[in-house]
């Protein structure tokens, strides 16, 4: 059981926009720690696509957007893209766990 | 450009030990955290273990407290982890994480900023 929930599949055509939630609590997200985003696709190093809640580094396409409000982070992706296809992952602190905390991770499918 | 490349994993017996290395270069070592994150087959990413960047506070998730050690070396440009009394769940994708110094709204924030491709431990009787 993660510490930060996110759905664990998400899917939708080319063209179309997705969003990821990524529910956490007070002593996370909530105690005001920021929301990192990173994409991963199996077997490679994953990749930090959003930091501090909506922040992209360079090279980040701004098809890739954050936000962050309360106890709850999102990630939305807009005009999907098949390469776009891979896991995406929330992380944060936890000041009652004194650690980095992760999302479950979501997949999601370009149908 | 920044790479960080991680080494040592391979298949070894509950209870047995095993370090684990990640080689940096592209950046100033001694100037950043590191961590170590985990992904156990069919699983998420998991937390390791964190250090500063003068190596003076160390931090480890609860399921490895006690058994793992993080630390560094500067002069070889390498982050370890040495893991004792291994289990079977510690079988995992092991990556070292540069820890990022941004810019945010209101400061600074601190994302794993650069990963390595990972190295693969196998706990198995």
């Amino acid at each position: 059981q993660s510490v930060l929930t996110q759905p664990p599949s998400v899917s939708g055509a080319p063209g179309q926009r997705v969003i990821i939630s990524c529910t956490g609590s007070r002593s996370n997200i909530g105690a005001d720690h920021d929301v990192h985003w990173y994409q991963h696709l199996p077997g490679t190093a994953p990749k930090l696509l959003i930091y501090g809640n909506r922040n992209r580094p360079s090279g980040v396409p701004d098809r890739f957007s954050g936000s962050k409000s309360g106890t709850s982070a999102s990630l939305a992706i807009t005009g999907l893209q098949a390469e776009d296809e891979a896991d995406y992952y929330c992380q944060s602190y936890d000041s009652g766990l004194n650690g980095w905390v992760f999302g479950g991770g979501t997949k999601l499918t370009v149908l | 450009q920044v790479q960080l490349v991680e080494s040592g994993g391979g298949e070894v017996q509950p209870g047995r030990s095993l370090r684990l290395s990640c080689v940096v270069s592209g950046f100033t070592f001694s100037d950043y955290a590191m961590h170590w994150v985990r992904q156990a087959p069919g699983k998420g990413l998991e937390w390791v273990a964190f250090i500063s960047y003068d190596g003076r506070r160390t931090q480890y998730a609860d399921s490895v407290k006690g058994r793992f050690t993080i630390s560094r070396d500067t002069f070889r440009n390498t982050l370890y982890l040495q893991m004792n009394s291994l289990r079977t769940e510690d079988t995992a994708v092991y990556y070292c994480a540069k820890e990022g110094a941004l810019y945010c709204s209101g400061g600074k924030c601190y994302p794993f900023e650069y990963w390595g491709q990972g190295t693969l431990v196998t706990v198995s009787s």
